[in-house]
């Protein structure tokens, strides 16, 4: 059975902090490795996708790196804004579309 | 990318009764997925809905409780039978899309709370 795990579960920072937080997965048969933003009654977005060990990617003030020999992306926020403030989730992708989650990391940057 | 309706939004359904979920897609997609967050829990695959054949269940989830049609490519509905207590999720439906094909796009949800 394949387990995604994601730490911290959750986080409180203030606005202007920079922070991490990790995903960690088994590193045998890796096809991709994804990243999203869930804020409460929203859709889930999509942030990154990761492909290939040593990627690193980056959206605005959000970037990801990818180890998948050890089996483990990192997540980080620069400058951390209220609107940041949503739970982010990393998942393992199979082919064929299935995803596997973590328990996500709940984010909350205080004014 | 694919925009996704769900409905409903969110509801209060009592116990021993069956609420269906419906997923509408602004495009036509092959493979259609339902996933459940229970609290406290990761998202986890219910089922891939296929259209014209029969759904593909995960370990633990069966048709009788969670009976899906996609009766064409841009639509599907995700029934949840004989609701319990431990049936109180949020319920999203997705489809693959993007370059490549390995973008997911999900619906806002379908949260439902069971008493």
């Amino acid at each position: 059975i394949l387990n995604v795990e994601q730490s911290p579960q959750s986080l409180h920072v203030q606005e202007g902090d920079s922070t991490n937080f990790t995903c960690s997965f088994p590193s045998s048969n890796f096809y991709a490795l994804h990243w999203y933003r869930w804020e409460t009654a929203k859709s889930p977005e999509a942030l990154f996708v990761m492909t290939l060990n040593g990627d690193e990617k980056k959206k605005g003030r959000i970037s990801a790196t990818l180890n998948t020999k050890e089996g483990y992306s990192y997540l980080y926020i620069k400058g951390s804004q209220p609107e940041d403030s949503a739970t982010y989730l990393c998942a393992l992708y199979n082919q064929g579309g299935k995803l596997i989650f973590g328990q996500g990391t709940e984010l909350s940057v205080k004014p | 990318s694919a925009v996704i309706s769900q409905k409903p939004s969110r509801d209060i359904c009592q116990r021993g009764t069956s609420l269906t979920i419906q997923c509408q897609v602004d495009s036509q997609v092959t493979m259609m997925f339902w996933y459940r967050q229970q609290p406290g829990q990761s998202l986890t695959l219910i089922a891939t809905a296929n259209q014209g054949s029969e759904a593909t269940y995960e370990s633990g989830f069966v048709i009788d409780k969670f009976p899906i049609s996609r009766p064409n490519l841009t639509f599907s509905t995700l029934t949840v039978s004989n609701m319990s207590p431990e049936d109180s999720s949020i319920y999203l439906c997705s489809v693959e899309g993007g370059a490549g094909g390995n973008t997911i796009y999900f619906g806002e949800g379908s949260w439902l709370t069971v008493v």
